[in-house]
């Protein structure tokens, strides 16, 4: 498809095991960016990544949280010994982005809602 | 970090009136854009600013880039039942943390029958 996508879309787990959310960014978008969305909540920035690499690794709650890009497209979101504060919808987002012509614009996916018993 | 104060946390409207929402910061922002999320999707840019005291459309939407950099607001006319759904702002400051974006907590607008 032409958007980004995301899955599994809904993920249901039970505390204590890990899970593993995918993010296929748009085709040619160099930057590619994790949020976390509680219930009615705003948007928690966990990571991005320019290219392969995560410049910017502050948001991610704690060590049990990584991720990965490979290829400078996929990447995936790591959550190791899931605690029900981990449910949440997680969002991953990519750019277009050349230096200076940055322009905030990011375009979202779908989500995937992670339930964690 | 820098954070977005973003009012009001909701709204419950009639349909056809008229919605005013506004993100203000304490740091000044090169870029100010305005994001919807629909339920169940991610969220969509509606308008992007780069200009102090630019005013811009997009239809029944108006946004503005204050004159001190340090606020935005966002007009929708005429609400209709598909403007229900989050409104995010968020402000771009180049060289700032998760990349110099940063979002306001958002605004529920929600259209009574």
């Amino acid at each position: 498809g032409a958007g980004v996508s995301q899955s599994p879309s809904n993920k249901v787990t039970e505390k204590g095991k890990d899970v593993e959310l995918r993010c296929d960014p748009i085709s040619g978008h160099t930057a590619l960016y994790w949020y976390r969305q509680s219930l009615g909540q705003g948007l928690e920035f966990l990571i991005y990544f320019q290219g392969n690499s995560a410049p910017d690794k502050s948001g991610l709650p704690s060590d049990r949280f990584s991720a990965e890009r490979t290829g400078g497209s996929v990447s995936t979101l790591t959550i190791q010994r899931t605690q029900q504060e981990d449910s949440a919808v997680y969002l991953c987002a990519s750019s277009v982005k050349f230096n200076v012509l940055y322009t905030g614009e990011l375009f979202f996916g779908e989500g995937s809602r992670l339930t964690v018993l | 970090g820098q954070q977005l104060n973003q009012s009001p946390q909701s709204m419950f409207i009639q349909e056809g009136e008229d919605v005013s929402m506004n993100c203000t910061s304490s740091s000044i922002f090169n870029t100010w854009l305005w994001y919807k999320q629909d339920p169940g999707e991610g969220p969509v840019l509606l308008i992007a600013l780069y200009k102090a005291g630019e005013l811009t459309s997009n239809g029944r939407l108006t946004a503005q880039f204050g004159i001190t950099r340090k606020d935005s607001f966002l007009n929708i006319s005429a609400s209709i039942p598909s403007d229900v759904g989050i409104y995010f702002c968020a402000g771009l400051a180049i060289g700032g943390g998760a990349d110099g974006l940063t979002f306001g907590k958002g605004t529920h607008l929600i259209i009574q029958p």
